[in-house]
């Protein structure tokens, strides 16, 4: 089953405009990470945030974390065309001894030229 | 590129039939994770591998195993084929032990389809 869902499930917008995708989850989680994966291929890892951190950036990326309302939004200003892809968030728990990813079912991001 | 990478890259497998899929890590790590991602889903957890042994399952039937070789490769099994096998099978490498190292780094994935 999956850990959450992302929203929206499509999102459309023009070049140079921002995306943003949000993310819910619903167990204590140690981190939570977005992926980004082209045309049913391998995940891309594009941004990890820890569960005592807030907002963590990487170049146009801006990743928030709300551990009290257990989501998360990922940001992609200035958006390319390029950046079309499926945006997953996947969260890594407290408990085991091993990092199993559970992923939502992800966000498609069309960007227009 | 992660360096991690998987083979076949599609494989077409008729119901009941056997498959085995293959997936070479990234140099330098030391677990291996599975996934399964059906059309329009995100992945699912099938099992990691640490050293040579599985480290966790997720909820899938004993039909699906695994082998972790000392070189860190990893092969998926699939037996007794079902037509709901069908999906991106992904595999993951990463380094455990060492804090910090949670990320996860992808092979571009095995599309099987069951007929």
């Amino acid at each position: 089953s999956q850990q959450g869902e992302e929203d929206p499930q499509a999102l459309s917008i023009q070049e140079g405009e921002n995306a943003t995708m949000n993310c819910s989850y619903k167990t204590s989680i140690n981190n939570l990470q977005w992926y980004r994966q082209n045309s049913g291929r391998g995940l891309v890892h594009l941004i990890l945030i820890r569960s005592n951190e807030r907002e963590k950036h990487s170049g146009r990326l801006r990743v928030t974390l709300d551990t009290s309302k257990k989501s998360s939004s990922l940001l992609i200003t200035a958006s390319r065309a390029a950046d079309t892809a499926s945006y997953f968030c996947a969260t890594v728990g407290v408990s085991g001894g091993y990092n199993k990813l559970i992923f939502g079912a992800g966000t498609r991001l069309a960007v227009h030229p | 590129e992660t360096g991690v990478t998987q083979s076949p890259t599609h494989l077409i497998k008729t119901r009941g039939q056997q498959v085995t899929l293959r997936c070479s890590s990234q140099s330098g790590h030391n677990t291996v994770s599975w996934y399964q991602q059906a059309l329009g889903q995100g992945p699912q957890f099938i099992f990691q591998y640490y050293r040579e042994e599985e480290n966790g399952r997720g909820n899938f039937p004993p039909r699906f195993s695994g082998l972790q070789f000392p070189n860190y490769s990893s092969e998926l099994n699939v037996n007794a084929l079902e037509l709901d096998d069908s999906a991106l099978y992904l595999c993951a490498s990463s380094l455990a032990g060492v804090r910090g190292a949670d990320t996860q780094y992808f092979g571009p994935g095995t599309r099987l389809t069951v007929l």
